[in-house]
């Protein structure tokens, strides 16, 4: 069963730069979050999805975030433009809708912006 | 609002140690409990978790009991292993929030030493 797959697994570029994310869940689960970590603020919830509809956005830094989820089994998560404060690692993870269902994450992608 | 307050790290342990890292929480409903472990490079996975009071969670030698009176979640190990190093975090879902969103403590770093 293939767990939360996360693209690119590292990314460097230079401030200014677009940085696309991407996400595919677990098929069948309905709720997908974004996170990021770092070492000075931990892990942050940025936004989550149930049913591919935006529920709360409230942990999103600034405008130049934003996250969408056309279908299922894709989500994306893009800055634009892109500063240095913004490297972290940045984790997908989904879930069956409920609160005795674990999340499940990818293995990040590492952020690094020049 | 809902928290979890953890014991804070680092924690180091020699092989063999009994480890403890406490866990409490508030939370304005009827939480599901989770113990989460993040291995270096890897995304947070889940380790165990219970859904009532006075459940008791175990996956690979680790326990932890859902204790209601004392808003409580410790994990427990009786004999720590090297490969038990990384970073625990316990979290908990509560069905009177949005379904499926989590919060999450800050995590506890271990070191188990040979």
């Amino acid at each position: 069963d293939a767990g939360v797959i996360q693209s690119p697994r590292h990314e460097v570029t230079e401030m200014g730069q677009e940085v696309t994310l991407r996400c595919k869940p677990i098929s069948g689960h309905n709720s997908l979050f974004w996170y990021r970590q770092t070492m000075m603020r931990g892990l942050e919830l940025l936004i989550y999805f149930n049913n591919n509809v935006p529920i709360d956005d409230s942990g999103m830094p600034e405008d130049r975030f934003s996250a969408k989820m056309p279908n299922a089994s894709f989500s994306t998560l893009k800055i634009q433009p892109s500063e240095p404060r913004d490297s972290a690692v940045y984790f997908c993870a989904s879930s069956y809708r409920g609160n005795n269902q674990p999340q499940h994450f990818g293995d990040g992608t590492r952020l690094s912006i020049l | 609002g809902n928290s979890v307050t953890q014991m804070e790290g680092p924690v180091t342990l020699s092989e063999e140690a009994f480890l403890t890292i406490n866990c409490t929480y508030t939370a304005t409903g009827y939480p599901s409990l989770f113990w989460y472990v993040q291995y270096p490079g890897e995304g947070l996975q889940l380790l165990l978790k219970a859904t009532k009071a006075d459940d008791k969670g175990s996956n690979k030698g680790f326990e932890a009991t859902y204790r209601k009176e004392t808003t409580s979640f410790h994990l427990e190990k009786g004999s720590v292993q090297v490969s038990d190093s990384a970073v625990y975090f316990c979290a908990l879902s509560d069905r009177n929030t949005n379904a499926g969103k989590s919060t999450f403590g800050d995590g506890t770093t271990l070191t188990v030493k040979p």
